[in-house]
């Protein structure tokens, strides 16, 4: 089945920025996620990409996407402690149902 | 605030007990989604409701048993849960299933003992 592989851990200093790396499996995916969870929290959608677009920029946030090599990256500029959360990226699976696939998350902590 | 709540925010519960978590959204939106989120895994689907009519269930055991009696509240019925089913249980909504973006509540917290 569909797979989205992210790695677990980034730790980053205050200002510098955070990349946050995913692979997907499903070529036919339509739209591509970043969702970051707080702390006893729910998601939080952060931004998306639409699967024809290579890069979105929104402030701090910037996305990648390598279709060909179905790689998805997030990059947080000038990264501040409350950045510091989990950041789950997720794949929407082609077809009219359009399931979401989610990563195991990727734990981002900033250090002062 | 995404517009999507859940209710109760924790809850502790025997093996016995029989429970309801509830989920409201003031998005407007047509479909709705209960999602798993165990410790290390990745969150696992497990409804989807389009319309009030459940599209997909994920080979969810049936001492869950989903209720989505209008397009706004979506509600999960527990009974004879296990402890393995401690997690947190997270809805989420959206406009239509195939385009459009999900919105997420907070979750609710589930401990089993």
């Amino acid at each position: 089945g569909e797979d989205v592989e992210q790695s677990l851990f980034l730790s980053v200093r205050e200002g510098d920025s955070s990349v946050i790396n995913c692979t997907y499996t499903d070529s036919s995916s339509t739209y591509l996620y970043w969702y970051k969870q707080e702390p006893g929290a729910g998601l939080q959608l952060l931004t998306y990409i639409f699967s024809n677009m290579d890069m979105k920029q929104d402030q701090r946030l910037t996305v990648l996407l390598n279709k060909k090599d179905k790689h998805l990256s997030l990059r947080i500029a000038d990264t501040q402690t409350g950045d510091s959360a989990i950041y789950f990226c997720a794949e929407k699976e082609g077809g009219s149902q359009g399931n979401l696939i989610f990563g195991k998350g990727t734990k981002l902590s900033v250090k002062p | 605030e995404t517009g999507v709540t859940q209710t109760p925010r924790h809850l502790v519960m025997g093996m016995t007990n029989k429970k309801s978590l509830k989920c409201e959204q003031h998005l407007g939106h047509n479909a709705m989604y209960w999602y798993k989120q165990s410790a290390k895994k990745p969150l696992e689907l497990m409804f989807v409701y389009n319309f009030k009519e459940q599209t997909e269930n994920n080979s969810v055991p049936s001492r869950f048993s989903p209720e989505c009696p209008n397009s706004s509240h979506l509600f999960l019925h527990l009974h004879t849960l296990q402890p393995e089913d401690s997690a947190l249980y997270l809805c989420a909504s959206s406009m239509g299933l195939a385009r459009d973006t999900q919105y997420f509540g907070p979750g609710t917290r589930l401990t089993v003992l």
